[in-house]
């Protein structure tokens, strides 16, 4: 069965700054989608970035890019140029073949101004 | 286009009562899945449905939990006889189409609490 570990219950960063989200994952599916969600104190979860296994180039939104290690199966998240609005709680999801999502226990982002 | 809609935000049910939980995909949307969320843990799948059809509800526990997509109207997941257990955030998606690349997109979830 597939799992999502996401290490950092908690991280904080200083405005403007940059951080790094960890997540791992466990699967033996070679063919399969990651994202990243954003759930802040209105509980409204909502997608960051998502990354297609089969594709090298990390993906990117902005602001919001990820470094995807196929072979470590790793797939952290690093947001740069940190604002107040981007706290909130981030969970990291694997996409099974049978189209359910399985989540991470999430990591809460502080910004600090 | 109004996103996901889902009522009622908040529930409140002593043990015993039953809880009924609603929700209206985006339009255009065929395929709703519902979630779990207990405090300070990611969320867990229960069921996936398309319109008048389950077609995964691996993640439902086999007791005292439905979901149905009727033909018209909202998606409704409904827990009898709940227990203290049951209190959670429960959060409804939905999708247009059957692929992996689509994006689920959520509502803003029903907080159950069990007295």
């Amino acid at each position: 069965a597939q799992t999502v570990t996401q290490s950092q219950p908690e991280m904080s960063v200083q405005e403007a700054e940059t951080v790094t989200l960890s997540c791992t994952y466990d699967t033996s599916e070679s063919d399969y989608y990651l994202f990243w969600y954003k759930q802040p104190p209105s509980r409204q979860m909502i997608l960051v970035i998502r990354q297609e296994a089969y594709k090298q180039q990390n993906a990117t939104e902005n602001r919001f890019s990820v470094n995807f290690q196929k072979a470590a199966k790793s797939f952290s998240l690093k947001i740069s140029d940190s604002q107040l609005g981007d706290a909130a709680m981030y969970f990291c999801a694997y996409m099974a073949s049978n189209y359910q999502l399985i989540w991470g226990a999430g990591t809460k982002l502080i910004i600090k101004p | 286009n109004a996103g996901v809609m889902q009522n009622p935000r908040h529930l409140v049910r002593r043990r015993g009562q039953e809880a009924r939980l609603r929700c209206s995909p985006m339009k255009g949307h065929s395929h709703v899945y519902w979630y779990r969320q207990l405090p300070e843990e990611g969320l867990k799948f229960m069921v996936y449905l398309q319109k008048e059809n389950i077609i995964d509800e691996s993640g439902m526990p086999k007791e005292r939990f439905s979901a149905e997509f009727p033909k018209e109207g909202p998606s409704i997941l409904r827990i009898q006889q709940v227990v203290r257990g049951d209190s959670a955030a429960y959060f409804c998606a939905s999708s247009p189409l059957l692929s992996r690349a689509n994006e689920q997109f959520f509502g803003p979830g029903t907080r159950l609490t069990v007295l």
